[in-house]
């Protein structure tokens, strides 16, 4: 594998379900984002982790939980979402963050139901 | 006014042609500059980095990059319609993220 890889890439939940987004990055970068991007809008930054800590949450709401075990992996775990919350949900890193280049994943289309 | 501005097109301009694509920022002490190139239902793609006064090529495609005026530009040489994508424009300055512009929508035809 290699670059920023996504798993699934295609996601449907109702909204009471409970679920979770993967993504790994083959770099060796140290920063890591997620993104969501609904049908026909900008990228909306949702959360920056910089060597595992995060340093950023754009006043997402609790029911998006992310989690960095370390700088390889990120995850977005998702509970109770709402129909608005669908959209395409794109993974990012870069070497250190801050005004490093971003390398995007495929990301996941979710679909809230 | 927002940090990173771009028009949302769509910018029209047949096969072959010069493609001109604008992006202008805020924040003075911004120090690195992307394009980046995102098709339809697809991710950001990098294709461009630029960060110094001036102009960087790499093959059909020149950034400029103009400090003073706070203006960065990306010129596509010989469109084809393969070039016809929604194009953003990225800053990084002191913060720990990029700062994206909404993108200008292009449409190369035949």
């Amino acid at each position: 594998e290699t670059g920023v890889t996504q798993t699934p890439r295609h996601l449907v939940m109702g909204m009471t379900n409970k679920k979770s987004l993967k993504c790994e990055q083959h770099l060796g970068h140290n920063a890591m984002y997620w993104y969501k991007q609904s049908a026909k809008k900008p990228l909306e930054l949702m959360f920056v982790y910089n060597f595992k800590e995060q340093t950023e949450n754009n006043s997402v709401p609790s029911r998006f939980s992310p989690e960095c075990p370390n700088s390889s992996h990120l995850f977005l775990h998702l509970h109770t979402l709402q129909p608005e919350d669908s959209a395409l949900y794109l993974c990012a890193s870069s070497p250190t963050g801050g005004r490093d280049e971003q390398y995007f994943g495929p990301g996941t289309r979710l679909t809230v139901t | 006014q927002k940090e990173v501005e771009q028009n949302s097109g769509p910018l029209s301009v047949p096969e072959g042609a010069i493609a001109s694509l604008n992006c202008t920022y805020s924040d003075r002490g911004s120090q690195s500059f992307f394009w980046y190139r995102q098709y339809s239902g697809k991710s950001p793609e990098l294709i461009m980095s630029i960060y110094s006064n001036g102009d960087k090529e790499d093959g059909r495609f020149t950034a400029q990059l103009n400090k003073a005026s706070q203006y960065v530009s990306l010129l596509i040489r010989d469109s084809q319609p393969s070039d016809s994508a929604t194009y953003l424009c990225a800053v990084g300055g002191n913060t720990d993220k990029l700062i994206f512009g909404t993108g200008t929508r292009l449409q190369v035809f035949p």
